[in-house]
């Protein structure tokens, strides 16, 4: 079975501080890619990240940074220095080696305030 | 850059009526999705449509859902007798690739809000 659990529902950090949102999943695949989007209020789901299983390496990209670990089955965001345009909410999503679909965590709404 | 587009972006309607929502995936992808959300809640998977069939559905993907891809470039969803839990945005999704093995990657439209009353 495939499932990914976002822990934090949400969460309200003051702009320029720091904040990781937390993914957790689980599956029986030997290869899988696991994905964040972003959705702002506006509804449109952005597509930020995409992992393969066998590459752990970290990725930065700007103020954003990815920290996936196999071992503990997790695949955690960090924004660095947020901003009120960071104010979104946050899916992390599972594609597995078998099946056509992706499988969401139930989200984490960030709220960056000035 | 292509992008997935999809119309109306927001349909209030009664209880019971058949609702389509219409799609138009980037031009050169050959796997089409719809996937729903219900307020404030994850986004699930419905149904995902290759070489003009259904190729996976979910258990939501019951008999009042159909899909259809009538011309070149549209790809539908059709709820024919609306329920008020039938609410919520509906996100239509492409990919060049099959997603399986990581060969694809998806593109969402900015999805279609629905509203039943």
């Amino acid at each position: 079975a495939q499932k990914v659990t976002q822990a934090q529902t949400e969460i309200s950090v003051v702009e320029k501080e720091d904040v990781t949102l937390d993914c957790v999943y689980e599956t029986r695949d030997t290869t899988y890619y696991l994905f964040w989007y972003k959705q702002p209020p506006s509804g449109e789901l952005v597509f930020l990240i995409r992992r393969n299983s066998f590459d752990e390496q970290n990725e930065i990209s700007g103020r954003y940074s990815w920290n996936f670990q196999k071992s503990t089955s997790s695949f955690n965001f960090t924004i660095t220095a947020s901003q009120v345009v960071d104010s979104a909410v946050y899916f992390c999503a599972l594609s597995g080696n078998t099946g056509n679909q992706f499988y969401f965590g139930t989200g984490t709404s960030l709220t960056v305030i000035p | 850059e292509p992008e997935v587009t999809q119309t109306p972006s927001h349909q209030v309607t009664q209880m019971g009526q058949e609702v389509i929502l219409r799609c138009v995936p980037i031009s050169n992808h050959l796997y089409f999705y719809w996937y729903r959300q219900i307020l404030g809640q994850k986004v699930e998977f419905l149904v995902s449509f290759y070489n003009n069939e259904i190729s996976e559905k979910s258990e939501i993907f019951d008999d009042q859902f159909s899909v259809e891809r009538p011309d070149g470039s549209n790809f539908t969803l059709k709820i024919r007798s609306t329920k008020l839990e039938d609410s919520a945005m509906y996100f239509c999704a492409s990919s060049q690739n099959r997603l399986a093995g990581g060969a694809g990657e998806l593109f969402f439209g900015e999805g279609s809000r629905l509203t039943v009353l």
